[in-house]
């Protein structure tokens, strides 16, 4: 299994401002992926990371506005640049440790933006 | 187009009662189908997988390609099971697509 470590847990911020997430794992990982689960809805995959290359990045989702780091097997970081209101969601990161089939998530990250 | 409906946000069922978290999946190839779990201040976390075919905390889970079917279901429902549950389905590359979710709460 992989332990993954996420800060912060929680943040509100002001419109207009950027906030950086940080997703720590205790095992190297190919592959870390970030999702949104905005109230009552499902999770939507943001981008993909993969350790020294650009992230891929889903429909709807630009680097502009989630830029991503992945410096190294085991950490990754997502920005959230110039937020909304509509930015405020649950930030998830997680790795899939053992081939396909089981994702392994961190705590999340509740982002308010007022 | 690949999407994975449950079509219950919330279902409350009591002590004891059966339980049956419905999950319906379109996707053109062969599915891998699973059911995660979030209960209340813990992270998500892999309940089963169709693959298994295995019965984790006394919930089954049998795929139903004709009906494209995966629901959840549990004979006898316990105070413990009272959480949130979503469907997903791996389409492939790193994809998964998730379900809306299902809240269950068991009442005593």
């Amino acid at each position: 299994s992989a332990v993954i470590s996420q800060k912060p847990s929680r943040d509100i911020c002001q419109r207009g401002t950027s906030l950086t997430i940080q997703c720590q794992v205790d095992s190297q990982v190919t592959m870390m992926f970030w999702y949104r689960q905005q109230p009552g809805q499902s999770l939507t995959l943001i981008a993909t990371a993969n350790q020294g290359s650009e992230a891929t990045y889903e429909s709807g989702f630009v680097i502009d506005k989630f830029p991503i780091s992945r410096p190294n097997l085991t950490f990754s970081t997502l920005t959230v640049s110039n937020m909304s209101p509509e930015d405020s969601s649950i930030y998830l990161c997680s790795v899939e440790s053992r081939g396909p089939g089981e994702l392994f998530f961190g705590e999340g990250s509740r982002l308010t933006v007022l | 187009a690949q999407r994975v409906t449950q079509p219950e946000k919330l279902l409350s069922v009591f002590k004891g009662a059966p339980v049956e978290l419905k999950c319906n999946y379109s996707y053109s190839g062969s599915p891998e189908l699973f059911w995660y779990v979030q209960y209340s201040r813990q992270r998500l976390q892999l309940l089963l997988r169709h693959i298994s075919r295995e019965s984790i905390k006394g919930f089954t889970a049998d795929l139903n390609k004709g009906e494209t079917s995966f629901h959840l279901k549990k004979p006898f429902a316990q105070e413990e099971d009272s959480a949130m549950y979503y469907c997903a389905l791996y389409s492939g590359t790193y994809k998964y697509i998730f379900g809306t979710g299902t809240r269950l709460k068991v009442l005593a």
